[in-house]
């Protein structure tokens, strides 16, 4: 069974801080890894994607990923209010897989 | 706009009287599946399709029916509900090569009494 763990948090950060966001999985072959964001009662919206080791930067937005520690990460930068959501750590498991496996997600805070 | 559209938005109904809940994707994707979401559970796969006439078993298919007679949609079907299946329903589709993003429908949230 291929398992995706985030912190449910709540993770609260002041504005204007930087939010890291954590994620581990279990299948060493996965190969593509996402972050969703999640505003209550609303569906996921892409905001990352990462494939290769290493730190992507999109505007306030670092992933990083390590896969030999088999470990998945969102660096917020400058954090808004509207921040506050709940991110979801997803992976697909293998080249040419459509599946993805969703984390619970953790619940960020962002406190003006 | 490239858009997954999802009906209806919120439906209650009671224990064991059929239901339909519609998925229709604009983007030509091959790719569509659908997600129960239950607090504390997260994002849960129900079933999926990677072309028309092609679906299979995510992680909790039990209770639930799928089609894919067309490329663009893929209703998800409750055939007798029951309270257990009470949650936030997410219809979702992707291109074909898996590495890219998932497009979510609004999500229907479905009560059964």
């Amino acid at each position: 069974q291929k398992e995706v763990e985030q912190n449910s948090g709540p993770l609260s950060v002041p504005e204007g801080a930087i939010a890291s966001l954590n994620c581990t999985y279990s299948d060493r072959g996965s190969q593509s890894f996402f972050w969703y964001r999640q505003y209550s009662g609303k569906s996921p919206e892409l905001i990352m994607f990462i494939y290769s080791n290493g730190d992507k930067e999109d505007g306030r937005f670092t992933a990083q990923l390590n896969k030999a520690s088999q470990y998945v990460s969102l660096l917020i930068r400058d954090s808004q209010p509207s921040d506050s959501a709940t991110y979801l750590c997803a992976v697909n498991a293998e080249a040419g897989s459509y599946q993805l496996t969703f984390g619970k997600g953790t619940k960020l805070s962002v406190i003006p | 706009e490239a858009q997954v559209t999802q009906n209806p938005r919120y439906l209650i109904t009671v224990t064991g009287k059929k239901l339909t809940v519609t998925c229709s994707q604009n983007m030509n994707h091959e790719y569509m599946s659908w997600y129960r979401q239950d607090p504390g559970l997260g994002l849960r796969q129900i079933y999926y399709s990677m072309n028309v006439e092609v679906t299979d078993k995510g992680d909790v298919p039990e209770g639930y029916k799928v089609s894919r007679k067309e490329k663009r949609n893929f209703p998800l079907i409750l055939e007798s509900p029951s309270p257990n299946q009470t949650s936030l329903y997410f219809c979702a589709s992707s291109s074909r090569t898996g590495r890219e993003k998932l497009f979510f429908g609004s999500g229907t949230q479905l009560s059964v009494l």
